[in-house]
Parts: structure tokens; C-alpha cells; sequence
């Protein structure tokens, strides 16, 4: 049974407008998470993380919105590029527990 | 300051083979992590290093080996490769465990056949 999802395998959007990515979490103990972006034949690098104190958190044209009481969040990107077209993972973890459970991805295209 | 990398890029095996595939780290990181990524699934924790001188399962430990050779390298073994293995394999690192960012290798592309 997945922790973290990412019920959405594929976005499409066009440049310069709006994307939204989501994830949703089962365990009521992570209060950690994480965005990665991924580009092909490259490991994961760190977007932008969130600590379950703020339900807000901003990095540019990159926001990140918690509502712990859904366990969900979501990414903004504003506005889109083509250059944001890559795999964006979702992670959480419990900051006293182990380690990161990551969510399946979703495949963000950004449409010139 | 090269960050995370890994060898080789890319591996192809016979089921039953044996293999190693070496990651280094030299931002001295404490922790560090093997992770494998198959379609669909995001990136599932194989083994990890919370210090130099352990290691603990993750989540699909079976049919792998690790060692914490130093505080630098981690390696990951496959002792009898078979082709469920298949997968992009990548290492991260991370100042400690639990609730830092973790930072990524390249990958290593393995193809069992």
C-alpha cells in the first residue's frame, strides 16, 4: 500500500501558465516532505521542501502548499517553462524516523 | 566538488551473474542510500548507511548486499543477478538520516537478461 501518492502519471501544460502537482500521504506521522525533479539519464535533484509547520513555502516560481489536515500537497510552478518539462517526485518523511518514502511520479510537459 | 557519482553508467547481465556497482560521495555526508526506480513505482529504498560503519534494510532488501567501505563509498552487490533486478539503480547522500535532503547520483542503468 503506497504512503505517498501522485494519482496523476502526466501533466501537460502550456508555457507560461500554471502548474500544479500534486501528492497525498497516508501517515499521519510524516511532517517532512519533499519535491525532486528528474530529467532523463539524470538522478533526482531537490526542488523544495516543506516542514508541516508552514503550510506554505516559496522558491522563486516554485510554491509549495501543505494541508495537513487532508494530508495533501501540491506544487506551483508560475509561470511554466519548457526547461520544468521532467519527472517531479513527491517525498515525506517522519524527521525523527528513518528515511523518505517517495511517491511514483508525474511526468510534467510544458508546451512551447 | 563532484557530489554523488556512480559507476558504471550502464551494466548488462546474465541471470546468475555477480556484480558491484560503487557509489562515491565527497560533500562528507554521513548518510547514505541505494535506491532502485522501476516504471510506475518512484524509487524504492533497497539498503541504507545512517553512519560509516552500519547498514540497514529498506524496503526491497532481498537479492542485494551492501557495504559502508568508508565514510565515502557505498557499494551495492548483486550476488546472483536475475532479471526482476532490471531497474535504474541510484545512490544518494545526506548530512544524516531522516528529514534532510537527499542528494542523487546519476544512476546506474542494469539490464539482466
Amino acid at each position: 500500500d503506497q504512503q505517498v501518492k501522485q494519482n496523476s502519471p502526466s501533466l501537460s501544460v502550456q508555457e507560461g501558465r500554471i502548474s500544479i502537482l500534486n501528492c497525498d500521504y497516508t501517515n499521519s506521522m510524516f511532517d517532512y516532505f519533499l519535491w525532486y525533479k528528474k530529467y532523463p539519464a539524470e538522478g533526482p535533484t531537490f526542488l523544495i521542501s516543506i516542514s508541516s509547520i508552514k503550510d506554505k513555502n516559496e522558491d522563486g516560481r516554485f510554491t509549495v502548499f501543505l494541508n495537513k489536515s487532508a494530508k495533501h500537497l501540491s506544487l506551483h510552478i508560475v509561470p511554466s517553462q519548457p526547461g520544468d518539462s521532467a519527472v517531479y517526485f513527491c517525498a515525506a518523511s517522519d524527521n525523527y524516523g528513518q528515511n523518505f518514502v517517495f511517491g511514483p511520479g508525474t511526468r510534467l510537459s510544458v508546451l512551447p | 566538488n563532484a557530489g554523488v557519482t556512480q559507476t558504471p553508467k550502464f551494466q548488462v547481465l546474465k541471470t546468475g551473474q555477480s556484480m558491484t556497482l560503487q557509489c562515491a560521495q565527497d560533500m562528507n555526508h554521513n548518510s547514505m542510500y541505494w535506491y532502485r526506480q522501476d516504471p510506475g513505482m518512484g524509487l524504492r529504498l533497497i539498503y541504507y548507511s545512517a553512519s560509516e560503519g552500519t547498514t540497514d534494510k529498506g524496503e526491497v532488501p532481498n537479492g542485494y548486499n551492501v557495504s559502508r567501505l568508508n565514510k565515502r563509498e557505498f557499494s551495492l552487490r548483486l550476488e546472483s543477478a536475475a532479471p526482476s533486478q532490471t531497474s535504474v539503480y541510484f545512490c544518494a547522500s545526506s548530512p544524516r538520516q531522516g528529514g534532510e535532503t537527499q542528494y542523487f547520483g546519476p544512476g546506474t542503468r542494469l539490464l539482466v537478461l
